[in-house]
């Protein structure tokens, strides 16, 4: 089946720094991709739609400068956390809508990003 | 905006027991409903997906039901074993978009 890869799976950085998370459809081409976050026993809560070639569209509340995110082909979407604070540690999962495949949306493994 | 409840938010029994777990949601304009699986520090894992004209599906020793117009799914995990221990997730996506809205879970122990 489809299956959409996440990387890194674990990541650690310190605090004011960046850190980029990649979302890659293995097999398919994923005209949009999403972006969630879960904090600890809570909801997994969308953070934004990424659209190939376009802007990302984002959530009320998300800062689109502080989560950039950018989708430069059909199959990757990146998301950056810029500047990132210890506030920002988190799990971050993406998924990948397959248009060729009765819009089915597959998803990532998810990123586990402690900010210290 | 789609609200997902899932009750109880944590459960907890002995092995060979019948899981029942539930989730409600309050727009009944869904295109399809999904159950995830997630165990600590890990990914999600597709459970079940359910599209709105079904009214169940079924994997294994898992059964989910779907009354959409009463804005409900149900999860039931019969004989329950120690690895079905894990936090369970229902997905909501609307009819006119491929946004998933989540319920918070329902954390499974299953004793042995």
């Amino acid at each position: 089946g489809a299956v959409v890869s996440q990387h890194p799976s674990r990541v650690i950085c310190k605090s004011g720094t960046s850190v980029k998370i990649e979302c890659r459809s293995l097999d398919f081409q994923a005209t949009t991709m999403f972006w969630y976050r879960q904090f600890p026993k809570q909801s997994l809560m969308l953070m934004a739609t990424s659209n190939e070639g376009s802007k990302a569209t984002y959530e009320q509340g998300v800062e689109k400068d502080k989560f950039l995110i950018n989708h430069a082909s059909l199959t990757l979407s990146t998301l950056t956390v810029t500047s990132a604070h210890p506030e920002d540690s988190s799990f971050y999962i993406c998924s990948a809508r397959d248009g060729t495949s009765g819009n089915t949306i597959y998803f990532g493994e998810g990123s586990w990003l402690t900010v210290v | 905006k789609q609200e997902v409840t899932q009750i109880p938010a944590a459960l907890s029994v002995p092995e060979g027991e019948n899981l029942v777990l539930n989730c409600s949601f309050t727009d009944s304009a869904i295109y399809n409903l999904q159950w995830f699986r997630q165990d600590p520090g890990k990914g999600l894992t597709s459970l079940l997906l359910i599209q709105s004209s079904q009214r169940e599906q079924t994997s294994g020793r898992l059964n989910a039901s779907l009354d959409k117009s009463s804005g409900r799914s149900t999860l039931y995990i019969a004989a329950s074993q120690p690895g079905d221990s894990a936090t369970y997730l229902c997905a909501v996506r609307p009819s006119n978009d491929y946004k998933l809205s989540f319920g918070a879970g329902t954390t499974v122990t299953v004793r042995a």
